[in-house]
């Protein structure tokens, strides 16, 4: 069982420099979002994408910008890589809420991004 | 707007002593709830929920019950294993249709053998 797949797993950048992260799911979700994971902070949204075709803004999302490309595939860029994005990365992907919305979200091994 | 605030960490236990990790969280409406756990490495897999009030989530001997009149989910275990070391997040998902889960800052637990 895949689940979410992430693209690479690590990589060091130099300032300024650009890079696209990559997300697959293979569960057939309509969901997908992204989250950093830094130290003290938890999981903060970056983007989300709530359905193919869509994508929304969350809460960090300054210095980032995403794809949709297919129901399956969410990429995120950074298009001028600073140190302050130096993080996790986490995607994850989950049925749309319905009723209650007490669908999980399913998340890959996350992507370790250092930027000097 | 909605947040979640969890208690500091790292908890450090020894093997089969008893763990709670307090949640609290601030949402209008009726949200879900959800502990997520992270082991070293890994992503975050999900360990219980809980969707309305009074629900008791459990799984793998964790419990946490949505206590909607002090607006907590504190999570508990009766005996803890060193296999459970890994850092535990609170989240909550609030209304509408995006699914989106506001995350506490994570507690790390270390369980000496």
């Amino acid at each position: 069982n895949a689940g979410v797949t992430q693209t690479p797993k690590f990589q060091v950048l130099k300032t300024g420099q650009s890079m696209t992260l990559q997300c697959a799911q293979d569960m057939n979700h309509n969901s997908m979002y992204w989250y950093r994971q830094d130290p003290g902070m938890g999981l903060r949204l970056i983007y989300y994408s709530a359905s193919e075709g869509t994508t929304d803004k969350g809460e960090v999302p300054n210095g980032y910008n995403v794809s949709r490309l297919n129901k399956r595939e969410f990429s995120l860029r950074l298009e001028s890589a600073a140190p302050s994005q130096t993080s996790v990365y986490f995607c994850a992907s989950s049925e749309p809420m319905t009723g209650r919305g007490n669908q999980p979200q399913h998340f890959g091994d996350g992507t370790r991004l250092s930027i000097l | 707007g909605n947040s979640v605030t969890q208690m500091e960490g790292p908890v450090t236990l020894s093997e089969e002593a008893f763990l709670t990790i307090n949640c609290t969280y601030t949402a209008t409406g009726y949200p879900s709830l959800f502990w997520y756990v992270q082991y070293p490495g890994e992503g975050l897999q999900l360990l219980l929920k809980a969707t309305k009030a009074d629900d008791k989530g459990s799984n793998k001997g964790f419990e946490a019950t949505y206590r909607k009149e002090t607006t907590s989910f504190h999570l508990e275990k009766g005996s803890v294993q060193v296999s459970d070391s890994a850092v535990y997040f609170c989240a909550l998902r609030g209304g509408g249709n995006t699914g989106k889960l506001i995350f506490g800052q994570g507690t790390t637990l270390q369980v000496k053998p």
